[in-house]
């Protein structure tokens, strides 16, 4: 069985500059969440979608951050314009449903250099 | 609201020495408890779980961590480590279908 896929796994932008990250989830996973990890810390939620509805997105500054699940499958992760601070690894997870019971795996993240 | 401290950033330790990881947590309600292990250029991967029952839980590969109500801990510990154990270690915490809170990891490097 295929894990979580994500892409890209490195990207390097310029401030101000938009971009995006793309994430798939493991098959017949309802819920997707996606975290950044600053260096250093551990990851942090910035928003958990139930298939295609986002129910907890209270992290995600929305001024600059947007993220979409159509279909309830794939997602995208999106930060327009990007500024320094935002440089951190960007992982997206997924569980069959939403609960301390099940378990999330982890993609291996997209890092991003803000320069 | 909850919160969790791993008090050390890094551990190297010996190959076959034994090895505590350090967690704490603080939380006004029941709290459920998970350590992650991140192996270099890998995804963060479930390594033990506490959620009810007996305190003390094991993994597949040696690691067993203790649920001390009382101490608000879940240190996590091996025996014997190996160097196939070098990755970084996260403790986390949640409530009741809460989101998972993360510690900020602990580096373990196993030396030969």
């Amino acid at each position: 069985e295929a894990g979580v896929v994500q892409s890209p796994r490195y990207k390097i932008i310029e401030k101000k500059q938009p971009v995006a990250f793309w994430c798939n989830p493991i098959s017949g996973h309802n819920t997707l969440y996606w975290y950044r990890q600053n260096l250093g810390q551990g990851p942090e939620l910035l928003i958990r979608y139930e298939n295609e509805e986002a129910v907890d997105d209270s992290q995600l500054p929305k001024d600059r951050f947007s993220a979409e699940r159509l279909k309830g499958v794939d997602s995208t992760l999106k930060i327009q314009p990007a500024e320094l601070g935002d440089s951190a690894v960007y992982l997206c997870a997924s569980s069959l449903t939403f609960g301390e019971a099940y378990e999330q795996y982890f993609g291996p993240g997209t890092r991003l250099t803000v320069t | 609201a909850q919160s969790v401290t791993q008090l050390d950033s890094q551990v190297p330790v010996f190959e076959e020495a034994p090895v505590e990881l350090r967690c704490n947590y603080s939380s006004s309600v029941s709290v459920y408890l998970f350590w992650y292990v991140q192996y270099p250029n890998q995804g963060l991967q479930l390594l033990l779980k506490y959620l009810s029952g007996s305190t003390l839980v094991e993994s597949i590969n040696g690691f067993e961590a203790e649920f001390n109500k009382s101490q608000t801990s879940f240190h996590l510990r091996k025996p014997s480590v190996h160097i196939s154990d070098t990755a970084e270690y996260f403790c986390a915490v949640s409530r009741s279908q809460g989101n998972l809170i993360f510690g900020k990891g602990t580096k373990l490097s196993v030396k030969p």
